[in-house]
C-alpha cells in the first residue's frame, strides 16, 4: 500500500528554524519532493531528493533516508511569507506522485 | 513564459449539470495529470496521461472522464457533479523521468450548487 505521514500543523517564530518531517511507504519509490502551497493557490516546487543525504537550497534544505522511509524539510531564518502548507510527495515508478496530507506552518511575529 | 494554464479560475455548476475544466501547457511535457484537492487535504491523483496513454487511478469515480486531444491540451469532464465533487482541481505536467518535478497550473476551484 501507499502511506505518507506528516504533522498536520506546526507553529514557529519569525527568524527561527523549523523542521517538517515526512515518513512514507510506497512501492516503486523514485524520489521525494517537497512543495509549498499557499492558501487557495497551486503547489510550487521546493526541493527533490533521490539519494540519501541533505540537499541545500538557500534557506531551505531537505533530507532523505531511503532505508528509513523518512525525509524532512528544514526552513531557516523563517519569514512571515513562509506561512503555508508544505506537502511531501513520493515519486513512484510509472510517473505517479503520491502526496502527503500537508503540514500547515504558521509563522508568528 | 512557458507555463501550465487552467481556465477558468473559479467554476460554478449545478448539481447534476455536466462541467468541463480545461488545461493547456506550453512546456511541451509529455505527461499531464489531474489532481483533486479538497480543503486541507492532500492532492489526490485522478488520472494521468503519458503522451496519449491514459492511466486511470483505481478509485477515480466513473463520473470523472478526461480527454487529451494533443500534447498541449487536457480536459477534465465531470458528467454529473455532486456536492462532494466541490474541490480545487489541479492540472500538472512533467517530463518523463525519475527526477522530473511537477509543474502545476493555478487550479480551478469548482463549486456545486
Amino acid at each position: 500500500g501507499q502511506n505518507i505521514d506528516q504533522p498536520t500543523e506546526m507553529t514557529a517564530t519569525e527568524g527561527a528554524i523549523v523542521q517538517i518531517n515526512c515518513t512514507y511507504q510506497t512501492s516503486g519509490f523514485n524520489g521525494l519532493f517537497w512543495y509549498q502551497q499557499h492558501a487557495g493557490e497551486a503547489p510550487t516546487f521546493l526541493s527533490y531528493n533521490v539519494l540519501d543525504g541533505l540537499e541545500e537550497k538557500g534557506r531551505f534544505s531537505s533530507f532523505l533516508s531511503r532505508s528509513k522511509g523518512y525525509s524532512y524539510l528544514l526552513l531557516k531564518e523563517l519569514q512571515m511569507k513562509d506561512s503555508a502548507s508544505y506537502l511531501c510527495a513520493a515519486h513512484q515508478a510509472g510517473q505517479n506522485f503520491v502526496f502527503g496530507p500537508g503540514t500547515r506552518l504558521s509563522v508568528l511575529p | 513564459d512557458a507555463m501550465v494554464i487552467q481556465n477558468p479560475r473559479y467554476q460554478v455548476t449545478q448539481f447534476g449539470k455536466p462541467v468541463t475544466l480545461s488545461c493547456s501547457q506550453t512546456l511541451n511535457h509529455n505527461v499531464m495529470y489531474w489532481y483533486q484537492q479538497k480543503s486541507s487535504q492532500a492532492p489526490k491523483l485522478l488520472f494521468h496521461y503519458y503522451d496519449k496513454d491514459f492511466n486511470n487511478e483505481a478509485d477515480t469515480p466513473d463520473n470523472f472522464q478526461s480527454r487529451r486531444p494533443n500534447t498541449s491540451f487536457c480536459f477534465l469532464d465531470i458528467r454529473s457533479p455532486g456536492l462532494g465533487d466541490a474541490a480545487m482541481y489541479l492540472c500538472a505536467t512533467s517530463r518523463e523521468g525519475t527526477n522530473e518535478k511537477l509543474f502545476f497550473g493555478s487550479g480551478t476551484q469548482l463549486s456545486v450548487l
